[in-house]
């Protein structure tokens, strides 16, 4: 069983180059979630989904873009790269049910923008 | 929506010690309370959680306490050990209903050998 899986671990991107984030989940959760970890200032939701084909905004949710095609996959997609958006950037995954709503998280990602 | 203070945000203490970390939340309508554990360069980890129908829960060394009148929950580690120096974030959500936690600032927690 994998859990969460993220990619790539880690990238450097110049000022306005665009990517995407992969995260995959086989756990068939329900909810998918990206977060941003910068220092001092813990976890901030960027976007989130609570199901295929349904995504809605977290905190900081500008300079990205996201989409839910199934459940398993919840890419996160940098338009046009910023300093800014230098960050250690994590993808969690949940059942959400009320027996279980533990968040499982991928790896990680180190990106930096230069 | 919700939003969770956690104090303090640095917390350094001597092996054996006992170690307290403090959250606040604003949504009454939160009824799940995780905390997650993250080592350097590793991802976040459930490591106790606590409901809303509980007031405390035990785990080894570790307990998390929850006052649901006056919106504070806290995490306790006692006999601290080196391996125990990591990052501690609390959470906040409704279990069942809008899933989605909201995180605290998080606590680095150092233990001195």
């Amino acid at each position: 069983n994998a859990g969460v899986t993220q990619t790539p671990k880690f990238q450097v991107l110049k000022t306005g180059q665009s990517m995407t984030l992969q995260c995959a989940q086989d756990m068939n959760h329900e909810y998918m979630s990206w977060y941003r970890q910068d220092p001092g200032m813990g976890l901030r939701l960027i976007h989130y989904s609570v199901g295929a084909g349904i995504t809605d905004q977290g905190e900081v949710p500008n300079g990205y873009n996201v989409s839910r095609s199934t459940t398993e996959d919840f890419p996160l997609r940098l338009l046009s790269a910023a300093p800014s958006q230098t960050s250690v950037y994590f993808c969690a995954s949940g059942y959400g049910g009320p027996g279980d709503a533990e968040a499982f998280f991928g790896q990680g990602t180190r990106l930096t923008v230069v | 929506g919700e939003n969770v203070e956690q104090h303090p945000s640095t917390l350094s203490v001597q092996e054996g010690d006992s170690a307290v970390i403090k959250c606040t939340y604003s949504d009454s309508a939160s009824n799940y309370f995780p905390w997650y554990k993250q080592e350097l360069g590793k991802r976040p980890q459930l490591i106790i959680d606590i409901r809303s129908n509980v007031g405390e829960k035990k785990d080894q060394r570790i307990a998390v306490t929850l006052n649901k009148t006056a919106k504070h929950f806290s995490l306790h580690i006692t006999e601290t050990q080196p391996e125990d120096s990591a990052v501690y974030f609390c959470a906040a959500h409704a279990s069942g209903g809008s899933y989605i936690p909201t995180f605290g600032r998080g606590t680095s927690l150092i233990v001195h050998p």
